[in-house]
């Protein structure tokens, strides 16, 4: 299958500043993403997702951008707290595999006090 | 919490026993899914179910066999496992629509086999 992978497998950031979690993707049929959290001993936990058609797509304090030219895919967190500790995946699918989502190895993300 | 148990929550098997892990969804979701997550390693896929119907099975050993009675209840029943079978075991659902289906996780099963 396509591989999603992510450029840092970690990644420190302050408390209050914004994080940026990247996320690039192989699959040019790719028509859907999302982001998913997981916290320790928890299953992931849905953040936001994206459909080809856009670039953009906001939620609260999280916001996706998606350049479907080099097929790169982020997630920005504003206002960075320690409760967004965790692992973050993306993931991709396309209209022709049933839904099948192909997840990224993920990134720790770790909030400094 | 998510609309989507598991349980047990943690298990710890021989290898010659046989155990059965169960997940229900309460979101009136048509579709599940069993996913494995090993360390380090991205989330795989092992089984879908759409409409209570197999449509998936990506090259699972069949020590691994899947069960869904109804469109809100699916079980993994394993037998005869291996100690690199020990991994977290997530059950997922969706609505499948045409759209963008959208999988919600439960909180998983930590299986280790001895």
């Amino acid at each position: 299958g396509e591989s999603v992978g992510l450029h840092l497998p970690t990644l420190s950031v302050q408390e209050g500043d914004n994080s940026i979690i990247n996320c690039a993707y192989s699959n040019s049929a790719s028509d859907y993403f999302i982001w998913y959290k997981q916290e320790s001993g928890k299953g992931p936990q849905f953040i936001i997702d994206i459909r080809s058609n856009m670039d953009k797509r906001q939620g609260q304090r999280v916001t996706v951008l998606l350049n479907k030219t080099v097929k790169h895919l982020s997630l920005q967190i504003a206002a960075t707290q320690p409760g967004d500790s965790a692992v973050y995946f993306c993931a991709e699918s396309s209209s022709g595999s049933a839904r099948q989502l192909t997840f990224g190895s993920g990134t720790q993300l770790t909030v400094l006090p | 919490e998510t609309g989507v148990t598991q349980t047990p929550r943690h298990l710890v098997m021989g290898m010659t026993n046989k155990k059965s892990l169960k997940c229900e969804q309460h979101l009136g979701h048509n579709a599940m899914y069993w996913y494995k997550q090993s360390a380090k390693k991205p989330l795989e896929l092992m089984f879908v179910y759409n409409f209570k119907e197999q449509t998936e099975n990506n090259s699972v050993p069949s020590r691994f066999s899947p069960e869904c009675p109804n469109s809100s209840h699916l079980f993994l029943h394993l037998h005869t496992l291996q100690p690199e079978d020990s991994a977290l075991y997530l059950c997922a659902s969706s609505h499948v629509s045409g759209g963008t289906d959208t999988q919600y996780f439960g909180p998983g099963t930590r299986l280790t086999v001895l």
